[in-house]
């Protein structure tokens, strides 16, 4: 089965609020994390990453969280614009081979 | 930077024909590439591991021959379906990480939308 998973797979949300989406990963070898964004019909959008050592990253309206302790990891995106609206895909990475195990995804929609 | 582009982004095709993708690394030296199937309303599933110079890895239940990848150089890898039929129907998204990096960042392409009649 899936190393990766995502706890709900709809989301949403009123435009303007904060999202937030999680992650349940169950390799707890895995060093590196990466939250993608896929539109309708496009390939999947890097948005942040976070490696093992750290528990918190944030970029531009977007902060990663890392539990390991409960491997658990989550995104927060702030101000929640329609163009947020995408399915949201956290990988973790095996760090043998560089491979990435996806969760199922969770569908944002944000709503006017 | 880091530019993944896919070719054709589109292609229907009849059963029994071959279809060939093109994934290329258009700013960056890719050593790997991976290629993923997706199907609708699902998560990406990797299919194989494509290496610069060197034979594919394919994952458990791909089968290697009907899914022929290339890997040539060090921004181009072809995967060919062959024989297609129509379960073969997905969208291929190829990914590719940097040479010279230990990142282990995957940049994705735009898919290719296969439909075999």
């Amino acid at each position: 089965g899936e190393s990766v998973g995502l706890h709900l797979p709809t989301l949403s949300v009123q435009e303007g609020d904060n999202s937030i989406i999680n992650c349940a990963y169950s390799n707890s070898a895995s060093d590196y994390f990466i939250w993608y964004k896929q539109e309708s019909g496009k390939g999947p959008q890097f948005i942040i990453d976070i490696r093992s050592n750290m528990d918190k990253r944030q970029g531009q309206r977007v902060t990663v969280l890392l539990n390991k302790t409960v491997k658990h990891l989550s995104l927060q995106i702030a101000a929640t614009q329609p163009g947020d609206s995408a399915v949201y895909f956290c990988a973790e990475n095996s760090p043998n081979d560089y491979k990435l195990s996806f969760g199922a995804g969770t569908t944002v929609t944000v709503r006017a | 930077g880091a530019v993944v582009s896919q070719h054709p982004s589109r292609v229907i095709c009849k059963s029994g024909t071959s279809v060939k993708i093109e994934c290329r690394s258009l700013d960056f030296q890719a050593t790997t590439m991976f290629w993923y199937r997706q199907f609708p309303k699902k998560s990406l599933m990797l299919m194989a591991t494509s290496n610069e110079g060197s034979k594919a890895t394919y994952e458990q239940g791909v089968e290697k021959d009907k899914f022929l990848i290339n890997h040539a150089s060090l921004t181009l890898s072809t995967l060919t379906v062959t024989s297609a039929h129509p379960e073969d129907s997905s969208f291929y998204i190829c990914s590719a990480r940097s040479r010279g990096t230990s990142s282990e960042t995957q940049y994705f392409g735009p898919g290719t939308r296969l439909l075999v009649l």
